[in-house]
């Protein structure tokens, strides 16, 4: 069954420090997501990719997020100067159709830990 | 912003009984609702869902009951089997171009042997 893989799957850095979190969404989807899950808390959207562009974003998503799609595969989360608020769970998830019938593939998440 | 709810953090049930996962929103305009399951260590997996136009919908052990007037859905696993035990995220999305889902805070399953 088609995978999404996020790696790291953890990934320990400084406080300031920009990190690029990787995703390979599945290859004939055309829907990207980026989540996040802080411990003991729920689920949060961050940011939604289509058409090569951001679809929409929630309020976390500040400058210091960006998301990329730089070569056709890979998806990528960067974060430019990482706060100790931003350690998390990150998942990566895609879709190629509506997410209604047949919900995202989320891939496993990176474990995200600025110290 | 606690458009979808779970008022429960945890259920304990016996192999073999029914599972009740239970979710309120608020946000009236939400289209489909969605069910997720989570293991530790790994991103969610979608289960099940429901368009707001309905009232059940049923896969194998899997059954979503929507209640729209109460704002209120559940979710039925019977019978209920210790793999099941992990954590369910109610989920709902208005039907936008981009189906930004928003997900309750969950629910820990235990199935007991």
């Amino acid at each position: 069954e088609p995978e999404v893989t996020q790696t790291p799957s953890h990934q320990v850095t400084q406080m300031g420090q920009e990190v690029i979190l990787r995703c390979v969404p599945i290859s004939n989807h055309l829907y990207f997501y980026w989540y996040r899950q802080i411990l003991g808390q729920k689920v949060e959207f961050l940011v939604s990719f289509y058409n090569n562009e951001i679809s929409e974003k929630s309020e976390i998503f500040d400058d210091q997020f960006s998301v990329e799609r730089p070569d056709g595969s890979n998806f990528t989360l960067k974060i430019r100067s990482t706060k100790l608020e931003d350690s998390a769970m990150y998942f990566c998830a895609s879709t190629g159709g509506v997410p209604a019938n047949y919900g995202y593939t989320f891939g496993s998440g990176t474990r995200l830990t600025v110290v | 912003d606690q458009q979808v709810k779970q008022n429960s953090p945890s259920l304990s049930v016996q192999e073999g009984r029914i599972s009740i996962l239970n979710c309120d929103y608020t946000n009236s305009m939400f289209d489909y609702f969605l069910w997720y399951k989570k293991y530790p260590a790994e991103g969610p997996t979608f289960l099940i869902s429901i368009s707001s136009i309905k009232d059940k919908n049923e896969d194998g052990r899997f059954t979503v009951f929507l209640n729209k007037s109460a704002k209120h859905l559940s979710l039925h696993i019977v019978p209920s089997q210790p793999g099941d035990s992990a954590v369910y995220f109610c989920a709902a999305l208005v039907k936008t171009s981009y189906d930004k889902v928003i997900f309750g805070p969950g629910t820990s399953l235990s199935v007991i042997p």
